[in-house]
């Protein structure tokens, strides 16, 4: 079985300042990672993945995140946000040779001040 | 372009009516799936299909129904047994092939109780 965990409910911010939305999974075998982006009354957008190779992985707006194999992390950064990244982000895994049923996170609310 | 269309956007349900979110992908994908959104709680699912003509119970399929009869569509009934209904419902695609590959989505119906 699969588990995400996103550590954060919500992150408020000032715009211009940097931010990490911290995302941790379980997981006995490989994982491919995913993190999506929902503004108000749309669906999830794929910001970026990480399948294999280079750990660190750049997405759209942005936005990188970093996979780390020993503490099981793939935590979510962006240098600079902007009013326009308040949204709500999620964090999914799906195992290897799994049921490739993706498990999402709860979501992390990313509030962006003026 | 390609993409995932949900109708109605906003929806409304009687008591003990039987309600049809619509869903249709023009993209090709094998796979489709339904999800309840409540606040808080991120993405269950509901149901999922990863051919026509046959789809299998997703963490909360009780009081909801599905059918696949044609690759593009999956529809999804919100029976008069599914006692709190009030929710914002998305459908996602994808290639059915390993988990590595990401899930399309559809902007969402809000269902909501007269």
């Amino acid at each position: 079985a699969q588990s995400v965990t996103q550590l954060d409910s919500q992150v408020p911010v000032f715009e211009e300042a940097p931010v990490e939305l911290r995302c941790n999974y379980s997981s006995s075998v490989s994982v491919y990672l995913f993190w999506y982006v929902q503004y108000p009354n749309q669906g999830l957008q794929l910001l970026l993945k990480y399948l294999s190779g280079s750990t660190l992985v750049k997405g759209i707006n942005g936005f990188e995140a970093e996979f780390n194999k020993s503490q099981t992390s793939f935590h979510l950064r962006k240098p600079s946000v902007h009013i326009s990244d308040t949204a709500e982000y999620f964090c999914a895994v799906n195992r290897e040779g799994g049921s490739y049923i993706p498990t999402f996170g709860r979501g992390t609310s990313l509030i962006v001040h003026p | 372009d390609g993409g995932i269309t949900q109708s109605p956007k906003y929806l409304f349900r009687k008591e003990g009516q039987n309600v049809t979110l619509s869903c249709e992908q023009n993209l090709n994908h094998d796979a489709m799936y339904w999800y309840r959104q409540d606040p808080g709680q991120g993405l269950r699912l509901i149901y999922y299909s990863q051919i026509v003509n046959d789809f299998q119970k997703g963490d909360i399929a009780e009081g909801y129904s599905v059918s696949r009869e044609k690759k593009e569509s999956f529809p999804l009934t919100v029976t008069s047994a599914q006692k709190n209904p009030t929710a914002f419902y998305l459908c996602a695609s994808s290639i059915w092939v390993t988990g590595n590959q990401p899930q399309h989505f559809g902007d969402g119906t809000r269902l909501s109780i007269l």
